[in-house]
């Protein structure tokens, strides 16, 4: 069962544009909700996270909004840049106190800018 | 400050070896979780370690295990090697404590191929 559904799958935008990638997640228990930017060749490295006590979060060009009630969150990126392009994966988790319990991820978005 | 260390970053490997990775953790962080990643499964938790305990496993077969050293390193090992395992297994570290604090660190992973 797949815990978290991300959509699109790939995604072109203009530059300039915004690019928007939409999650969506089942276990009202998760507490934690990040985003990760992956260029080819290297690890996920954190974008941005929230936590379902806000609604939105903003940090430069990304932000990400969080509607609790639909169970659902999503990454919005302004001003879209060429080196933007890369995969972008929403992930979720719930703090356990003892330990994390891993994070939980979607499948991905491949992301393109076109100049 | 030196980020997550992953050796080796490439390994070719018979069906049915083991293989045994390595990850060094940023300097402080205490946690240490694997994860794998394939184009059709995308990315999935293996398990996370910390005070040289495994604090939390994902749905994977017993081929697979891990351990942690006293000095956070972590290494990983797949026994009985299937074409299947081929993936790039990713290390992730973070400091101990409430990770919605502060996130998980991403090395650039080990790539492995099973031929």
């Amino acid at each position: 069962q797949q815990q978290v559904k991300q959509s699109p799958q790939s995604l072109i935008v203009q530059k300039g544009g915004i690019s928007i990638i939409n999650c969506a997640y089942e276990n009202t228990a998760f507490d934690y909700f990040p985003w990760y930017q992956q260029f080819p060749g290297k690890g996920p490295a954190l974008l941005i996270a929230i936590r379902p006590d806000v609604s939105e979060k903003k940090e430069g060009r990304f932000t990400i909004s969080f509607n609790k009630s639909a169970k659902q969150f999503s990454l919005h990126i302004m001003d879209s840049q060429p080196g933007d392009s890369a995969t972008y994966f929403c992930a979720v988790s719930m703090y356990s106190g003892g330990g994390a319990d891993g994070l939980t991820f979607g499948k991905g978005t491949h992301l393109i800018i076109q100049p | 400050k030196a980020g997550v260390t992953q050796t080796p970053r490439y390994l070719i490997k018979t069906r049915g070896q083991q293989v045994t990775l390595s990850c060094s953790p940023i300097s402080g962080h205490r946690s240490v979780s694997w994860y794998q990643q394939t184009p059709g499964q995308g990315l999935q938790f293996l398990f996370e370690y910390f005070s040289e305990t495994q604090r939390n496993k994902g749905n994977f077969p017993g081929r697979f295990s891990g351990r942690q050293f006293s000095n956070s390193r972590s290494e990983m090992n797949v026994s009985t090697l299937e074409l299947g395992d081929s993936a790039l297994y990713l290390c992730a570290s973070k400091y101990l404590g409430d990770h919605r604090t502060y996130g998980y660190t991403f090395g650039s992973g080990t790539r492995l191929t099973v031929v």
